[in-house]
């Protein structure tokens, strides 16, 4: 069955730290990535996504993710944080021209940047 | 603006009641979702839907039930045989298409067990 992991529960940063998130799936076929942002009170929004192409994806907000195929890994990058970035941020997966569109989170890492 | 409606944001409900959460979306989407949140476990799937009349369990079904009769509207009753409801319920719906947009989501029902 698929999974995934998100190995950093929380994170604490200060204003201008890079941050990097890490994910790994398991999964044997072709897959989709995701990462989704829920800021404080507010719905879950996407941030990114891979499905074909550049590996090195890049989303709303400064964010980055890169996919590597032979580490299952889809880690997602900020080179400066801000204090808005504060929110829990979620890896997803799901498997590419399956019958369904049926996306499988991570456990999501809480990220809390101090200004 | 087109998007997904949750209703009601908060909800509260003694033991041994029933109870529906309300999810409509005005997107034209296929498939519909429910998820539901817990602090450190992230989002889990509880039913999901890719046609009207039809509708599969995820992970964690027991004590849940949903119906689709309309292309609209995928409500999401907890039952009394759950045993741990207190939870945040995220509505979600998504086109077919290989799984390359990811999904809408709404803003959600927090559900307390009283």
């Amino acid at each position: 069955a698929q999974s995934v992991s998100q190995h950093n529960h929380h994170v604490i940063l200060s204003e201008a730290a890079s941050l990097e998130l890490g994910c790994n799936y398991s999964y044997g076929g072709t897959v989709n990535l995701f990462w989704y942002v829920q800021y404080p009170g507010q719905h879950l929004q996407l941030l990114l996504k891979y499905f074909s192409g550049d590996p090195l994806v890049k989303g709303i907000k400064g964010f980055e993710a890169e996919f590597i195929k032979s580490k299952f890994s889809f880690n997602l990058r900020k080179p400066s944080v801000q204090w808005s970035d504060t929110a829990e941020y979620f890896c997803a997966v799901s498997n590419y021209g399956g019958a369904t569109n049926k996306l499988i989170f991570g456990t999501g890492t809480l990220l809390a940047v101090q200004p | 603006d087109g998007g997904i409606t949750q209703s009601p944001k908060y909800l509260f409900r003694k033991e041994g009641q029933n109870v529906t959460l309300s999810c409509e979306q005005n997107l034209n989407h296929d498939a519909m979702y429910w998820y539901r949140q817990d602090p450190g476990q992230g989002l889990r799937l509880i039913y999901y839907s890719q046609i009207v009349n039809d509708f599969q369990k995820g992970d964690i079904a027991e004590g849940y039930s949903v119906s689709r009769e309309k292309k609209e509207s995928f409500p999401l009753t907890v039952t009394s045989a759950q045993k741990n409801p207190t939870a945040f319920y995220l509505c979600a719906s998504s086109i077919h298409d290989r799984g390359r947009r990811g999904y809408t989501f709404g803003s959600g029902t927090r559900l307390t067990v009283v």
